[in-house]
């Protein structure tokens, strides 16, 4: 069972939506979480991470379950520019960092 | 502010040749390094982790080797590079402890011909 798994999508959606992207993680000890942004052929950067309380970074809304091992990623509002791919990110014991294959997002004039 | 550094940007080599590719942090000390590879339209792949001087953890068995022969400093090498090296690596650090993110270097897109 893979440590981290997301939807890889894609996701098109017009402009101006709201788009919800989920991601699962199999060890319960986990740390810390991080919702990553990547664009095409360059490297990943950090989007926002994920509190216990959930967070809020203007359009971006992370929240944390740990209950059910799921962290969740909203974008309201979405602008042509938020078009990338998603990586969920989880830091384990030992200070290991497991990705997510990332999901895909193509916001659609 | 903590910066990383990674270079060459791009790189294409012949089969069999030697590659060094280098990374660098600044504005912090004692960091975590990782060095990552992803092939095209593919998740991220560690290969190598560093939680100080010397100390080099490999996670797959393949033809590349890791050094740090500083603690800001972590280098990738391979003496003979084959076909299956191709991809985008990626350098990265995080603090040695807090749960904090990681931070990447700008990549190295390496093309073997």
């Amino acid at each position: 069972r893979k440590e981290v798994e997301q939807d890889p999508g894609p996701f098109n959606v017009p402009e101006g939506a709201t788009v919800a992207f989920n991601c699962t993680y199999s060890n319960s000890a986990s740390q810390s979480f991080f919702w990553y942004r990547q664009d095409c052929r360059k490297e990943p950067k950090l989007l926002m991470s994920v509190y216990s309380s959930g967070n809020e970074d203007g359009r971006f809304t992370a929240q944390l379950n740990r209950a059910s091992q799921y962290i969740s990623l909203l974008i309201r509002d979405s602008k042509l520019s938020d078009s990338a791919t998603y990586l969920c990110v989880v830091n384990g014991p030992g200070n290991q960092f497991y990705f997510g294959t990332g999901t895909s997002l193509t916001v659609i004039p | 502010s903590q910066t990383i550094h990674q270079w060459p940007a791009t790189l294409v080599q012949p089969v069999g040749s030697p590659l060094s590719l280098e990374c660098t942090v600044e504005g912090t000390s004692n960091p975590n390094l990782y060095w990552y590879r992803q092939a095209a339209g593919r998740g991220l792949q560690l290969l190598f982790y560093s939680v100080g001087i010397g100390q080099i953890s490999s996670e797959v068995p393949q033809n590349l080797s890791a050094s740090r022969p500083q603690d800001r400093q972590f280098i990738l090498s391979s003496k003979k590079l084959l076909l299956s090296d191709s991809g985008f690596y990626l350098c990265a650090w995080s603090q040695l402890y807090g749960n904090q993110p990681q931070h990447f270097g700008d990549g190295t897109r390496l093309s073997i011909l």
